[in-house]
């Protein structure tokens, strides 16, 4: 059964910091895993999808990356900035039939001006 | 183009009651997947339908049902409220079937007293 755990639940840092959420599960066999932003009481915003057999993607400031045989992922967030506040959250896919997203529990950051 | 969208925004019901959500996909996605995010969790997935047939049902109760128009919009169902219904639903939408990247909504938010 796949689980899907982000390290660290919460994290603060200052402005301008260069920042790495991290993702583990525990199953290898995924089709794909995507980042995803949540700000208080909002709907999901989607910020990277990494395939089964990319090694990385990258958006603006953002960089995932995905190492499958030692089931990590991870986000990476240069010169942070206030707006970056968010709970970050990270989805993995199953490969296979059974094609439903497994979600870990987010990590909170706050970014202080 | 216009994101997925979901209404109501705020929906405060009690016991017993029956509840209707609703979401709009993308224009020209064809699956509309449905998920509860109870605070501080990670969202959990309740239903899958693609092209007006269920394509795949989460750990949910009868209660749960929904349903897919010709125009892909879908309704998300919730009868005999109860407490633990409380939550952020989620309408997430994907070009094909196998959901290789969904977009969300910004969600319903549930009170159940």
């Amino acid at each position: 059964k796949q689980e899907v755990t982000q390290i660290p639940a919460a994290l603060s840092v200052p402005e301008g910091e260069n920042l790495v959420l991290n993702c583990s599960f525990t199953d290898s066999a995924i089709y794909n895993l995507q980042w995803f932003r949540q700000d208080p009481g909002k709907g999901l915003t989607s910020l990277l999808l990494i395939q089964s057999s990319q090694r990385e993607q990258t958006s603006g400031r953002l960089n995932a990356s995905l190492d499958k045989s030692s089931g990590r992922s991870t986000l990476y967030i240069a010169a942070s900035q206030p707006g970056d506040s968010a709970t970050y959250l990270c989805a993995v896919r199953n490969a296979g039939n059974n094609r439903k997203l497994i979600w870990g529990l987010g990590t909170s950051l706050a970014v202080n001006p | 183009d216009a994101g997925v969208t979901q209404s109501p925004t705020h929906l405060i019901k009690t016991r017993g009651q029956q509840v209707t959500l609703r979401c709009s996909p993308i224009s020209g996605h064809k699956s509309v997947s449905w998920y509860q995010q109870v605070l501080g969790q990670g969202p959990q997935f309740i239903f899958q339908y693609y092209e007006k047939e269920e394509r795949g049902r989460g750990n949910f109760p009868d209660r749960f049902s929904a349903r897919q128009f010709p125009n892909y919009s879908s309704e998300l169902n919730v009868n005999a409220l109860l407490l633990g219904d409380s939550a952020l639903y989620l309408c997430a939408s994907s070009f094909r079937s196998d959901q290789n990247e969904q977009f969300f909504g910004p969600g319903t938010r549930l009170t159940v007293l």
